[in-house]
């Protein structure tokens, strides 16, 4: 069974400062790994995803995110933050055999200051 | 662009009553999803199905949460009899799997039940 942890509940950056929110998941073989955003009343919506190839992958918004396979971590980066992108955000990390179930970290609350 | 449509948006009832939630996953996706999301436990996979077949339902309780899929086009969850506890926003998300390299679950908006 998989797991994910995001070490962060929160975190407050600047406006225009550079962001990094970290994600460590546990499984036994490559994992299909996500990141998610949610603001306030709102549905998911998906930033980025990771199944094989090119370990940086560039997502929507201006995020990216780098998979290393020998600190099971899945970060998540932006070079220069918005006051938009205040939001919470969610790693998942999904099994890549089987049923494929997917599961949640418990997310990472990110606050811009002006 | 497809969208994953939940009903309904809010639903308060009193302790006891049934619940049904319905979710119309995006045409073609094979995989559904429900999850339940509150403060303290963040999100929660309850269930989920490929081509309509419950795959693990591990995350209900089984004595009062039910999760099925009727026709490619409805997925239900209930809840009988519904307790205070069970307050929280219900997720539905649909994808396609495996392997393809669209892969990545589209939500739906929720549906924010409140049981008094």
């Amino acid at each position: 069974a998989q797991s994910v942890t995001q070490p962060d509940i929160h975190i407050t950056v600047s406006e225009g400062a550079s962001l990094e929110l970290r994600c460590n998941y546990s499984y036994g073989a490559t994992p299909y790994l996500f990141w998610y955003v949610q603001s306030p009343g709102q549905g998911l919506q998906l930033l980025l995803k990771y199944f094989s190839g090119d370990t940086l992958v560039q997502g929507i918004k201006g995020f990216e995110a780098e998979f290393k396979r020998s600190q099971s971590s899945f970060n998540l980066r932006k070079p220069s933050v918005h006051w938009s992108d205040a939001a919470e955000y969610f790693c998942a990390v999904g099994a890549s055999t089987g049923g494929f179930k997917t599961i949640f970290g418990a997310g990472t609350r990110l606050f811009v200051k002006a | 662009d497809a969208r994953v449509t939940q009903t309904p948006r809010h639903k308060v009832t009193e302790m006891g009553q049934e619940v049904t939630m319905r979710c119309q996953p995006i045409l073609g996706h094979n995989t559904v999803f429900w999850y339940r999301q509150t403060m303290m436990q963040g999100l929660e996979l309850l269930a989920y199905f490929r081509n309509r077949a419950p795959l693990d339902d591990s995350g209900m309780p089984k004595d009062r949460f039910s999760a099925e899929m009727p026709d490619a086009t409805l997925a239900t969850l209930k809840i009988q009899p519904s307790e205070p506890r069970d307050s929280a926003v219900y997720f539905c998300a649909s994808g396609l799997v495996p392997g393809t390299t669209d892969m990545g679950y589209t939500f739906g908006s929720g549906t924010r039940l409140t049981v008094v």
